[in-house]
């Protein structure tokens, strides 16, 4: 089964600040998810990756697959950007049926103006 | 393209009742995945649906049933609901196994 930690729990920043939200597994997978959600309960899909480096605005999302660990960097950040963000990983479907999304316990970001 | 669909918002049951939540897919979409979160947790894989049949399971007991269509729209049943219960339900629909999944607004029982 995987492990999924991401680092750090929670963060507090000022607008316009660098933002890096770090997440490892334990075992080999098929990718990556990035996904933000609200309060009140959305998700959206930010990225899915599994090799190399996913850019969307001033998102940016990294994977190293050797070290079984990913970045998702904001740029440029904006009071708007407040939500969780959250990780998952897609096990490798191996014939025997899928395992789902394994989630990290979230980041709570929060970006002050 | 309208995107995935839940139903109801919330709901309140009282313990030992039955529920069904249903979940309408993204157009083209075959996959569905249902996901329960406790308050403050991440999500946890209840079961994922592939052509109408199961295509695997998380760790939670049968009284967590599901049913996916002929058009792809599913089904959650929860029998003998149990206060820890209580969550947000989320389901996310793909166009196959192991690509993106799009997630619905999901479904927030309260069991009391």
């Amino acid at each position: 089964k995987n492990e999924v930690e991401q680092s750090p729990q929670n963060l507090t920043a000022q607008e316009g600040e660098f933002i890096t939200i770090n997440c490892s597994y334990s075992v080999g997978i098929s990718a990556l998810h990035w996904l933000q959600q609200h309060p009140g309960g959305g998700i959206v899909s930010l990225f899915m990756l599994s090799s190399g480096k996913k850019k969307h605005g001033r998102l940016i999302a990294t994977i190293n697959i050797q070290e079984k660990h990913s970045s998702l960097h904001i740029t440029a950040s904006h009071p708007r950007d407040s939500a969780v963000y959250i990780c998952a990983a897609d096990g490798r479907y191996s014939g025997g049926g899928a395992d789902g999304l394994t989630f990290g316990k979230g980041t709570h970001l929060i970006i002050q103006p | 393209e309208t995107g995935v669909t839940q139903s109801p918002t919330h709901l309140i049951k009282t313990r030992g009742q039955q529920v069904t939540l249903r979940c309408s897919s993204q157009s083209g979409h075959n996959t569905v995945s249902w996901y329960q979160q406790a308050l403050g947790q991440g999500p946890q894989f209840i079961f994922q649906y592939y052509r109408e049949e199961e295509n695997g399971r998380g760790n939670f007991p049968p009284r967590f049933s599901g049913l996916q269509f002929p058009n792809y729209s599913s089904e959650l049943n929860v029998n003998a609901l149990e206060l820890d219960d209580s969550a947000l339900y989320l389901c996310a629909s793909s166009s196959g196994r192991g690509y993106e999944q799009y997630f619905g607004p999901g479904t927030r029982l309260t069991v009391t």
